[in-house]
């Protein structure tokens, strides 16, 4: 199996942009998708970009993201910063033993 | 639209059972594999298990195998978790959710999530 690795935290100023970073620790990250959800306080997780790259209905455009062979990572960048962005972001990918593997999360302060 | 209702949870002793339901609605829930994960409390998300839309393959986390057996009943929309032995680090609240498509690991939607605790 491998790890998915987040910052723990991240933070940044409204209109800002922030990218949280995704780093596999063994095997390619264009193996297997990764996704990425969004989990405000006392909810569940939604989806805000689904199988590497492609955005979830009803999420902004200022959210992207891709992967990166060279460094084996997959990012999730959000632009024009607002306070409703405030959340924890999980990256999450699976190995192929049918296992599911998430990120430890990076929490998003927007100050 | 599409829905998911965890039941089932509360507190349990340590090596004790308990049996974990999501109901499904909204969709055609046999062409759908399922997926439960957990989040302990003030801790990031934990995959735990998926079974497949006919029921017939069925996967687990390391940190489970052999204690949790995951189920479903397609005539009654409805996947199942099975916990045995439990263990104080089982503590968590459990989601269910739908893999969006087959093979794709996409967890789309969850459902609002039902507490497990383990307690002496």
């Amino acid at each position: 199996n491998f790890l998915l690795t987040q910052p723990p935290s991240v933070s940044e100023s409204p209109g800002k942009t922030v990218t949280i970073s995704c780093t596999r620790s063994s095997g390619s990250i264009a193996s297997n998708y990764v996704h990425w959800y969004q989990q405000r306080p006392g909810s569940s997780p939604t989806t805000v970009i689904s199988e590497n790259n492609h955005r979830s209905s009803g999420v902004p455009a200022r959210f992207s993201a891709s992967i990166d062979s060279s460094s084996n990572s997959a990012s999730l960048t959000i632009s024009g910063l607002k306070t409703e962005d405030e959340a924890d972001y999980y990256c999450q990918s699976f190995d192929n033993n049918n296992q599911g593997v998430f990120g430890g999360g990076t929490t998003l302060t927007v100050l | 639209q599409v829905q998911l209702a965890e039941s089932g949870g509360g507190v349990v002793q340590p090596g004790r059972s308990l049996r974990l339901s999501c109901a499904a609605s909204g969709f055609i829930f046999s062409n759908f594999a399922m997926h439960w994960i957990r989040q302990a409390p003030g801790k990031g998300l934990e995959w735990v298990a998926v079974i497949w839309y006919d029921g017939n393959n069925k996967y687990y986390a390391d940190s489970v195998k052999g204690r949790f057996t995951i189920s479903r009943d397609n005539s009654k929309n409805t996947m199942y978790l099975e916990m045995s032995s439990l263990r104080p680090e089982d503590t968590a609240v459990y989601y269910c959710a739908r893999e969006r498509w087959f093979g794709s690991f996409w967890f789309d939607p969850w459902g609002q999530g039902t507490l497990v605790t383990v307690s002496s």
